[in-house]
């Protein structure tokens, strides 16, 4: 069966320091990836997409980058973070029959 | 480009049904989820409808008319262990990926 690891659980880090949350997905081949964001009290926000190795989608203008170096891991990334990067972040798979995503277990990040 | 919208909010009593609804309008409609969260917890998925009618899963059914860009999520025989939020989500289908676009969320109370 399928399985998507999302680490870690809950980060705090200081106003301009740097980011990498990690992704990966078990049980099968070239999944299409995505990373949301979910603000407090908002909807979730696609912010990245892909469908291959080294193929990303950036959905939303931001202070955020992904990448993908393996078929099954996805990476988040940010140089410097804000404030305004605090939430909870979710990383999702989905096949290529495409019959919704299942989530990762979720990263809530609080940027002090 | 989607837009949807669900009510905020809705309170219902142990034992009784809900009708969450969902309207949507979308440039590239191709299937209707709707999923289940928790606070603090990842999104879980509850249904998918793609062509118009209901679909019944266990106490959960959900209607989908494509013609009105309407959807409803039924629960019946409500429980405690329901309250949550009910996100409802369109999948566009253009442009790869297969993305889905989310509404900001129903939250349910279910009161004894």
């Amino acid at each position: 069966s399928q399985t998507i690891h999302q680490w870690p659980a809950t980060l705090v880090q200081p106003v301009g320091s740097p980011l990498s949350l990690e992704c990966t997905v078990e049980g099968t081949s070239n999944p299409n990836l995505y990373w949301y964001r979910q603000a407090a009290g908002r909807g979730l926000q696609l912010l990245f997409y892909s469908v291959g190795i080294g193929q990303i989608s950036s959905e939303v203008p931001q202070n955020l980058s992904a990448s993908r170096p393996q078929d099954r891991q996805f990476i988040l990334s940010s140089k410097k973070l804000l404030l305004s990067d605090s939430g909870f972040y979710l990383c999702a798979w989905a096949n290529r029959a495409f019959y919704g995503y299942t989530f990762g277990s979720g990263t809530r990040l609080t940027v002090v | 480009g989607q837009n949807i919208d669900q009510p905020t909010e809705m309170t219902a009593t142990e034992g009784a049904i809900v009708q969450i609804n969902c309207t949507y309008q979308t440039s590239g409609f191709n299937g209707l989820f709707w999923y289940q969260q928790h606070a603090g917890e990842a999104p879980t998925f509850l249904s998918y409808n793609v062509l118009d009618g209901l679909e019944e899963k266990g106490r959960f059914s959900s209607f989908l008319s494509r013609s009105k860009g309407y959807s409803y999520l039924l629960l019946k025989e409500l429980q405690m262990k329901d309250s949550a939020s009910y996100l409802c989500a369109v999948r566009d289908g253009a442009g790869g990926g297969n993305k889905l676009t989310f509404g900001t969320g129903t939250q349910l109370k279910v009161e004894l």
